[in-house]
């Protein structure tokens, strides 16, 4: 029984194109995370949320839009994909107010 | 938060206590050192977090200098499966932002 599941685990697609992250998590959790790491492993946060507001948006492009309906699930949306979007997408989620967070598996996106 | 210095990498025998080194000098009274690895092609995963007193889990001991300016990870009997990149953050407890560096990369060797 997954604590943190991510669909899909690998993604590949053309450039241009628009699609989305699944995540949900079953920790009864309140903040939820996305993370990306990049070709040269560096892991780095991009959004958090707390109950389902934004709290943390760090520089990234307008491109990308977390989405979360419910405290249990953060989708990430990108639109325009572009060459540099390839990454490995992780998301998270903790208590709020720990910093022991619990990751996902990870969505590996590629795109060409 | 405060940044944190790791060995690119450090190998160990399989079966013998693996001991990561961290340096936090710039580290503020009220940030936690927190502890994480990241199997190959796996999610991070906690280890294990404390303030200042040496803590220990079913996983490892952190060990804490005085000073809080360095800290030590021990993997008391390191297996192969331990082989991951180790990451070391300082960050406040309250929510704190998880802020990744290059981590150690652990070889356990047989």
């Amino acid at each position: 029984d997954t604590a943190v599941s991510q669909t899909p685990k690998y993604l590949v697609t053309q450039m241009g194109n628009d699609k989305s992250i699944k995540c949900e998590q079953n920790l009864g959790h309140d903040t939820m995370y996305w993370y990306k790491q990049d070709s040269k492993k560096f892991l780095k946060i991009m959004f958090s949320y707390n109950n389902k507001e934004l709290i943390i948006n760090e520089t990234v492009p307008n491109r990308f839009s977390p989405k979360s309906p419910d405290k249990a699930h953060l989708n990430l949306h990108i639109n325009s994909l572009e060459l540099g979007d390839s990454a490995v997408y992780f998301c998270a989620s903790s208590l709020e107010g720990y910093t022991e967070a619990f990751f996902g598996q990870g969505t590996r996106l590629t795109v060409v | 938060d405060a940044k944190t210095t790791q060995p690119p990498s450090m190998d160990c025998a399989e079966g013998r206590a693996a001991n990561l080194p961290c340096n936090h000098s710039t580290i503020s009274g009220n940030e936690y050192v927190y502890w994480y690895r990241q199997i190959h092609s796996q999610g991070p995963q906690y280890i294990i977090h404390g303030l200042k007193n040496n803590e220990t889990n079913e996983m490892a001991s952190l060990i804490i200098t005085e000073d809080r300016k360095s800290s030590t990870l021990i993997l008391p009997h390191a297996t192969l499966r331990d082989t991951a990149v180790y990451y070391c953050i300082a960050v406040y407890n309250q929510g704190g932002k998880l802020i990744f560096g290059q981590g150690t990369e652990l070889s356990v060797k047989p």
